[in-house]
């Protein structure tokens, strides 16, 4: 079985500050990450995404993220937060392998603020 | 390019009444996933199909859905009699080798 927990479902930052949303995963198979974005009233949106190569993913609109086996996470990060950054933010697993992807496993969200 | 497009964007239903929602996934999609969210909670898959055939099911919630996907194109999910539980927001992804997209989804309403 395979889950996905997002430490904070709000984050605030003021505009110009980094981004840091956090998850965490669990699976008994080497893993497929990804982060998606919704912002409001649009479907969701792929960010990046780890399929066993390079740790450190980059992005769109300069998110990256680093996958770290020891500590099971895969956390989300952007130096300088932009107001339009705000949305909610997803981060999903799959079993690694295969043609496809299969279904993917999310996190409960996590709604971003950028403040000015 | 052409993305995954749902239909209705919005429905207001009766419980008990009947609701058909529709995706209709990337041209030459093999494989299309249904997801909900009910508020408040996280994303759940509730099924995959490959072509026509359903590959998983198993986040199906129970016999008061059903999924169809005629000829591998567009598919359909149809809950009947709607309870105020069913209500949430449902979304549609396809996908080939690696891509995987999203539709915007389905807001159902169940009053």
């Amino acid at each position: 079985a395979q889950s996905v927990t997002q430490l904070g479902s709000h984050v605030s930052v003021s505009e110009g500050a980094l981004v840091l949303l956090r998850c965490n995963y669990s699976s008994s198979v080497p893993p497929y990450l990804f982060w998606y974005v919704q912002y409001p009233n649009q479907g969701l949106q792929l960010l990046l995404k780890y399929t066993s190569a390079a740790t450190l993913v980059k992005g769109i609109n300069g998110f990256e993220a680093e996958f770290k086996k020891s500590e099971t996470s895969f956390h989300l990060t952007k130096p300088s937060a932009h107001m339009s950054d705000a949305a909610e933010y997803f981060c999903a697993v799959s079993r690694a392998g295969g043609t496809s992807y299969g279904k993917l496993t999310f996190g409960q969200g996590t709604i971003l603020t950028v403040h000015p | 390019e052409a993305g995954v497009t749902q239909f209705p964007s919005h429905s207001v239903i009766e419980k008990g009444q009947t609701v058909t929602l529709r995706c209709d996934p990337i041209s030459g999609h093999d494989n299309l996933y249904w997801y909900r969210r009910v508020m408040g909670k996280e994303i759940k898959f509730l099924l995959h199909f490959v072509k026509e055939s359903k590959q998983d099911e198993s986040g199906m919630p129970n016999n008061r859905f059903l999924a169809e996907r005629t000829g591998g194109t567009y598919s359909t999910l149809k809950v009947q009699p709607a309870e105020l539980e069913d209500s949430g927001v449902y979304f549609c992804a396809s996908s080939q080798d690696r891509g995987y997209t999203f539709g915007s989804g389905t807001r159902l309403t169940v009053v």
